[in-house]
């Protein structure tokens, strides 16, 4: 069965760095199309990076320069490193796998999410 | 403001059959085939509920459709039970090669 699992989250003040990271089991996660979606408390999902199995990257506008999408194949994880961190990034991040159906963004398996608050 | 446009909430009785709508422009749902539906009860994590338009994942209740008419695509519900009670966000891929979701719609069943 395929697993998401996204740590990494936690309180950070305005400015400052983080980094989650996603274990993934059931599947490579170099042969996968995986992208982060966080949720603000209370609001709507939003889409915020993707990494192609090729190795290609997106980002959305609202993060672009700031958070980097990598993955270490040997260790099966994803990652987003977050800086430069605003108060408008607080939300539960969510680790999802792509390509349901033959599409990157049919996002077919879902982690439970790690939460970042940033806050002085 | 949320790329693509959906009613902030919908009800209906059990047995009733629903439609939620999302807007969006010839850049996202217009453009593509690629538009998908998720369904999130309180404090779980989003499920896929329909895929390239109107196409039902393995599990899925056949209850459960979709389809798109120019840049408008629809999520519609039969036989509305008690467990469809939940936030409903549509998305699509874009001609940015990004994803955009809509605003999500709460469902309530009376």
């Amino acid at each position: 069965e395929d697993q998401l699992v996204e740590t990494g989250g936690g309180l950070i003040q305005p400015g400052g760095s983080l980094r989650l990271s996603c274990v993934v089991s059931g599947f490579s996660v170099s042969e996968a199309y995986m992208s982060w979606v966080r949720q603000a408390p209370g609001k709507g999902l939003e889409w915020i990076s993707v990494f192609y199995s090729g190795g290609k990257r997106q980002y959305a506008d609202s993060v672009k320069g700031r958070f980097t999408i990598s993955r270490d194949n040997s260790m099966n994880t994803l990652f987003l490193q977050m800086n430069n961190l605003r108060a408008e990034d607080t939300a539960l991040y969510y680790c999802t796998r792509g390509d349901y159906g033959g599409h990157v963004f049919n996002l077919g398996v879902w982690g439970m999410g790690t939460t970042v608050t940033v806050s002085s | 403001q949320s790329a693509l446009t959906q009613p902030a909430s919908v009800s209906a009785s059990p047995g009733q059959a629903i439609s939620i709508s999302c807007t969006g422009t010839s850049s996202d749902i217009g453009g593509y085939t690629y538009v998908s539906w998720f369904q999130q009860h309180p404090g779980k994590a989003p499920k896929l509920m329909i895929y390239n338009v109107n196409n039902r994942p393995s599990g899925v209740s056949d209850r459960f459709s979709g389809s798109k008419s120019g840049n408008t695509a629809s999520l519609s519900i039969s036989g509305l039970q008690a467990e469809d009670e939940a936030d409903y966000y549509c998305a699509s891929y874009t001609s940015s090669n990004t994803l955009a979701f809509g605003g999500g719609t709460k469902l309530t069943v009376l």
